[in-house]
């Protein structure tokens, strides 16, 4: 089992739309989890940090985390074409912050 | 001002050159990374610093090696270039703890 997985997509959404990217993990004691948005020839940037379970809303968007289920979400609402991207979902093995392992990414499209 | 800059951009070189990347952060963080990002866009850990000390040592060949002359600055050195090291690399610093990471810029390399 891998790590961390993701959908590798793509996952298209009309404009308008919300849009849901999922991820799970396998490690168990894993303690921070975080959504990276990377456009294409870019690098990474955060979207959203969650470390307890529940929602977190942010703007257009909202990070779930459900640590029994070993599952975290992204919610893209009211999706613009300016959001098609490839959304990393990554976790933090340990409590310091030090090995951050990443999922495949799900790529996005968002239609006009 | 740029957070995490690296140097160079892009680097075409030859199987069995050697070749090095640099990197530098004006953030003030104490932890550093080098992720390999390959052409199936998946993002791994290489290589983690914490105030100028390896932490993390992924599976990755002898032939890289990570070089950290002060907290600001960590640098990537690849002897005997292959193929295979064709990818894309990827700088990053975090404050100690379960931090976000901000990525550099990315360099392209290329051997042929």
């Amino acid at each position: 089992q891998k790590e961390v997985e993701q959908n590798s997509g793509p996952l298209s959404v009309p404009e308008g739309a919300i849009a849901s990217l999922n991820c799970t993990y396998s490690d168990r004691g894993s303690q921070s989890f975080f959504w990276y948005r990377q456009y294409s020839g870019k690098s990474p940037e955060l979207i959203m940090s969650i470390y307890s379970n529940g929602d977190k809303e942010d703007g257009r968007f909202t990070a779930q985390l459900n640590k029994a289920s070993q599952y975290v979400s992204l919610l893209i609402r009211d999706s613009q074409p300016s959001d098609s991207a490839t959304y990393l979902c990554a976790v933090n093995k340990d409590n310091y912050g030090q090995n951050f392992v990443f999922g495949p990414g799900t790529r996005l499209s968002v239609l006009p | 001002d740029t957070a995490v800059s690296q140097t160079p951009k892009y680097l075409v070189t030859q199987m069995g050159n050697d070749k090095s990347i640099k990197c530098e952060q004006n953030l003030g963080h104490d932890t550093m990374y080098w992720y390999k990002q390959d052409s199936k866009k998946f993002l791994k850990i290489m290589f983690s610093y914490n105030n100028k000390e390896l932490i993390i040592n992924e599976t990755v060949p002898n032939r890289f090696s990570p070089k950290s002359p002060d907290k600001a600055h960590l640098n990537l050195h690849i002897n005997s270039l292959e193929l295979g090291d064709s990818a894309v690399y990827f700088c990053a610093s975090s404050q100690r703890g379960p931090e976000t990471q901000y990525f550099g810029p990315g360099t392209r390399l290329l051997v042929l």
